[in-house]
């Protein structure tokens, strides 16, 4: 499953599926990007980052790419589970202040 | 490593009084914390910077006699929100970090409800 940016806050994929959340930022100065995901009721909760000098970073089952000509970020989780059911953010640190995109909901049904 | 406690988690409160949030990093000295305010199903929008030691920094139409901040020691940064009304009651979130190239740790949030 695949979200849109912006316009498609929410994505569902099955439990086992690839998950792909897009996040577009704003500011050509950023240094530095860090997915987050937040579980309801709970602060963000570190999940990879990557700098500008990258364009692609590798976790445990998550990618992170970084297309900086068109100022794009997505999120890859591999083998969707249940417990990665959460909103995620991408944020953009410019000039040491992190800024946060709208979040994605993902879902992951069985 | 890196945590940050956010104590209270939850808070109810009548209108006009006023409210004290506290953010400690547990196990690092923060440099810098940053406290965000989060609306329902939205993002977290940052209100203010707190270095250690100095006034806090604002964001753009954050009231800072509304929101007073204060960053007295390396491990612990304060939010009051003064005279509480119910257009205050939102989702706080602190941030921690021990330098501006360092990566942000958050608390677990503040649930503010002003009744």
């Amino acid at each position: 499953g695949e979200s849109v940016g912006l316009h498609l806050p929410t994505l569902s994929v099955q439990e086992g599926d690839n998950s792909i959340i897009n996040c577009a930022y704003s500011n050509s100065a950023s240094d530095y990007f860090i997915w987050y995901k937040q579980e309801s009721g709970k602060g963000p909760q570190f999940i990879i980052d990557i700098r500008s000098n990258m364009d692609k970073r590798q976790g445990q089952r998550v990618t992170v790419l970084l297309n900086k000509t068109v100022k794009h970020l997505s999120l890859q989780i591999a083998a969707t589970q249940p417990g990665d059911s959460a909103v995620y953010f991408c944020a953009e640190r410019a000039l040491g202040k992190l800024i946060f995109g709208t979040g994605t909901r993902l879902q992951v049904f069985p | 490593g890196a945590v940050v406690s956010q104590h209270p988690s939850r808070v109810i409160c009548k209108s006009g009084t006023s409210v004290k949030i506290e953010c400690r990093s547990l196990d690092f000295q923060a440099t810098t914390m940053f406290w965000y305010r989060q609306f329902p199903k939205k993002s977290l929008m940052l209100m203010a910077t707190s270095n250690e030691g100095s006034k806090a920094t604002y964001e753009q139409g954050v009231e800072k006699d509304k929101f007073l901040i204060n960053h007295a020691s390396l491990t612990l940064s304060t939010l009051t929100v003064t005279s509480a009304h119910p257009e205050d009651s939102s989702f706080y979130i602190c941030s921690a970090t021990q330098g501006s190239n360092q990566p942000q740790h958050f608390g677990d949030g503040t649930r503010l409800s002003i009744l």
